[in-house]
């Protein structure tokens, strides 16, 4: 059974630019949440994907956007980069009943 | 707004204690419980569930859920130095999708 996988790891963007953070969902899971963690802080729910749609979206702005592909991986993407969006994302896979949401490693980004 | 609430501490056990995590939560319509432990950098990682009133014990570690005070707790015996993270109380809620609303957190030191 393989677990979830982030990439990259980490990742240096400018104000302003658009980054693309990718998450392959755990096998069997057809789920997939992005989080948003900041620094000592608990993960902020962004949005969630169902069977390549969005089924639930947290308080972010629209400039975060996601996809889902058939194979339930997903991406998600972050146009007009601030400061603020410095944060650990964290992806996370589930069956659609929920009972265990495995998170991957994370993406570490970092906007200067 | 959906909230779970915990204390940051840090909470400082000697090795070999009991450390009690505590948490409260908003939404009354919330019936799954996650307890999750995060090491300084990585990423969230499940401890336990709990879904029913009660106790639920699993090696070292034992959740407490009480859905008429909405509160949730989280013991762990024998504490070891390598027990010493942030731990995360989680609370999964339908509301705009099912996801989980994280407490900020309470640090965790055991001192050897």
């Amino acid at each position: 059974e393989t677990g979830v996988t982030q990439s990259p790891t980490h990742l240096i963007k400018t104000r302003g630019q658009q980054v693309t953070l990718r998450c392959s969902s755990q096998s069997g899971h057809n789920t997939v949440s992005w989080y948003q963690q900041a620094l000592g802080q608990g993960p902020q729910f962004i949005f969630q994907y169902y069977r390549e749609e969005e089924n639930g979206r947290g308080n972010f702005p629209p400039r975060f956007s996601g996809l889902q592909f058939p194979n339930y991986s997903s991406e998600l993407n972050v146009n007009a980069l601030e400061l603020d969006d410095s944060a650990l994302y964290l992806c996370a896979s589930s069956s659609w009943q929920g009972y265990g949401y495995t998170f991957g490693s994370g993406t570490r980004l970092t906007v200067v | 707004q959906k909230e779970v609430e915990q204390n940051s501490g840090p909470l400082s056990v000697p090795e070999g204690a009991i450390a009690s995590l505590n948490c409260t939560y908003s939404d009354r319509g919330s019936q799954s419980f996650f307890w999750y432990r995060q090491y300084s950098g990585k990423s969230p990682e499940l401890i336990m569930f709990i879904y029913s009133n009660g106790d639920k014990e699993d090696g070292r570690f034992t959740a407490q859920l009480n859905k008429a005070s909405q509160y949730v707790s989280l013991l762990i015996r024998d504490s070891q130095p390598s027990d010493s993270a942030t731990y995360l109380c989680a609370a999964e809620t339908s509301f705009l999708g099912n996801k989980l609303v994280f407490g900020a957190g309470t640090i965790l030191r055991v001192k050897s």
